[in-house]
């Protein structure tokens, strides 16, 4: 079955630590983005990639960073820099068109202990 | 900028009580998608429903409807004779249609709504 793999599902990290969460696509979808979740502040978006090797800063790109080397795969470095990383982080894709709608991950959870 | 507004915060109903999710949202963009996703404790986004710009309609699905106003910028979600398998997080989200904008693409969210459905 088509669809995209987040992996891992939990994820603890020291305070100064770099960690990468990985995203994974099999339905040949253009478009990948990142959401981080926040309790009582909906999704807000990290990073999106519309093509391969090209990607845009979303609303809280600072502490963020990603590749897109290839069109199936998105990951996600959350670095040092990002003061408050705990949250849960939802990888998605997109068709072409925006009216195709978009496909999501399970998420995974970072915790920085 | 786009923006999508869930003035509700929690939301709590007993069994088989009718219940409606409140979305407003602000765009500058004439086409667009609004969106209604499900999040259940698992965390995954459940897609409900997709309407575009242009499509007015009322949409009715098993327990579940949809009123679209443009007039007042507001795409409300009801489920009917609530059960406790609805209880999540609804979210409501938008997205421009037009391509080449730098909206384009992008799912703007609004802060969720959390329904607890008591048996």
């Amino acid at each position: 079955d088509g669809g995209i793999t987040q992996s891992p599902k939990y994820l603890f990290r020291k305070e100064g630590q770099n960690v990468t969460l990985s995203c994974e696509q099999n339905l040949n979808h253009d478009a990948m983005y990142w959401y981080r979740q926040d309790p009582g502040q909906g999704l807000r978006l990290i990073y999106y990639s519309q093509i391969v090797n090209d990607f845009q800063k979303g609303d809280i790109a600072e502490g963020y960073s990603v590749s897109r080397e290839k069109k199936e795969s998105f990951p996600l470095t959350v670095t040092s820099a990002q003061k408050n990383p705990t949250a849960f982080y939802l990888c998605a894709s997109r068709d072409r068109e925006v009216h195709y709608g978009y496909t999501f991950g399970s998420g995974t959870r970072l915790t920085v202990v | 900028a786009q923006k999508v507004t869930q003035a509700q915060t929690e939301i709590s109903v007993v069994e088989k009580e009718d219940v409606t999710l409140d979305c407003v949202y602000e765009t500058r963009d004439t086409t667009y998608y609004l969106f209604w996703y499900k999040q259940p404790p698992s965390g995954e986004l459940v897609f409900l429903i997709r309407r575009n710009s242009f499509d007015e309609q009322n949409e009715i699905s098993g327990r579940y409807s949809w009123n679209f106003q443009k007039s007042t910028s507001s795409f409300n979600f009801t489920i009917t004779a609530s059960q406790v398998v609805d209880s999540a997080v609804y979210f409501c989200a938008l997205t421009s249609a037009n391509a080449g904008g730098t909206s384009y693409g992008k799912l703007t969210f609004g802060q969720g709504t959390i329904l607890t459905v008591h048996p």
